[in-house]
């Protein structure tokens, strides 16, 4: 099974400002078979990013995904109030996709 | 436009048994696998089960193999879940989720999410 770890645990940041959130895996999944989803509070997730850079229909520019092999990472420039949500990694290279344990994001 | 909503979440004693439904609407229901995902409270996300789209393969989490059974009916577009032996840790939210190709085993992602059902296992 892939582990996927992801830091930091919570990111808190103001209006404006970059956010750097990290996945790594536990051995390589190639850039294709990793997707991050958005959580926000009381809300099902949805998806953000597929194969590691696609944005997903709908999803701003602000977003931007990156990385290969064992080491990703969601990029949201000019953080706005609405960002605030857990983020989770997930690889789909094969069973089981496993998720990483999130990144909670917090707008000061 | 794409909704998944389920239905069928309830309180149950510990050992019971409990059918969720999914039921779909907004795309071609037998074109795609399906998937359960859950949540614990306050936890992060777990994939349960998943089910190709002409139900020929299916597969379940370690957790939850031999109790649980996935199923679906294309053609009333609904996806279920029959839970049987359920545990004190298999309380969770469970969401009903779309893949974006047809074998459920396949390289690919989650592209729709349903909002959840909730599930409480507790005497």
């Amino acid at each position: 099974e892939i582990v996927l770890t992801q830091s930091p645990g919570t990111l808190s940041l103001s209006p404006g400002e970059r956010a750097t959130l990290s996945c790594r895996a536990s051995q390589s999944v190639s850039s294709t078979y990793l997707a991050w989803y958005q959580q926000k509070p009381g809300q099902a997730p949805r998806l953000l990013i597929y194969g590691a850079s696609t944005r997903a229909t709908g999803i701003p520019d602000r977003f931007s995904g990156s990385g290969s092999g064992t080491d990703f990472t969601l990029t949201l420039s000019r953080l706005e109030p609405e960002d605030v949500a857990v983020y989770y990694c997930q690889h789909y290279r094969r069973s089981p996709r496993t998720f990483g344990q999130g990144t909670k994001l917090e707008i000061k | 436009e794409v909704h998944l909503v389920e239905s069928g979440g309830d309180l149950v004693q510990p050992g019971r048994s409990l059918r969720l439904s999914c039921a779909a609407s907004g795309f071609t229901f037998d074109d795609y696998a399906m998937h359960w995902v859950r949540q614990a409270p306050g936890k992060g996300l777990e994939w349960v089960s998943g089910i190709s789209w002409n139900s020929n393969d299916r597969g379940y989490a370690d957790s939850v193999k031999g109790r649980f059974t996935i199923s679906r009916d294309n053609a009333k577009n609904s996806l279920y879940l029959q839970m049987n032996s359920l545990r004190a840790e298999d309380t969770a939210l469970y969401y009903c989720v779309k893949h974006i190709t047809n074998y459920y085993d396949s390289s690919g992602y989650y592209d729709y999410w349903g909002q959840g059902t909730l599930v409480t296992v507790s005497s």
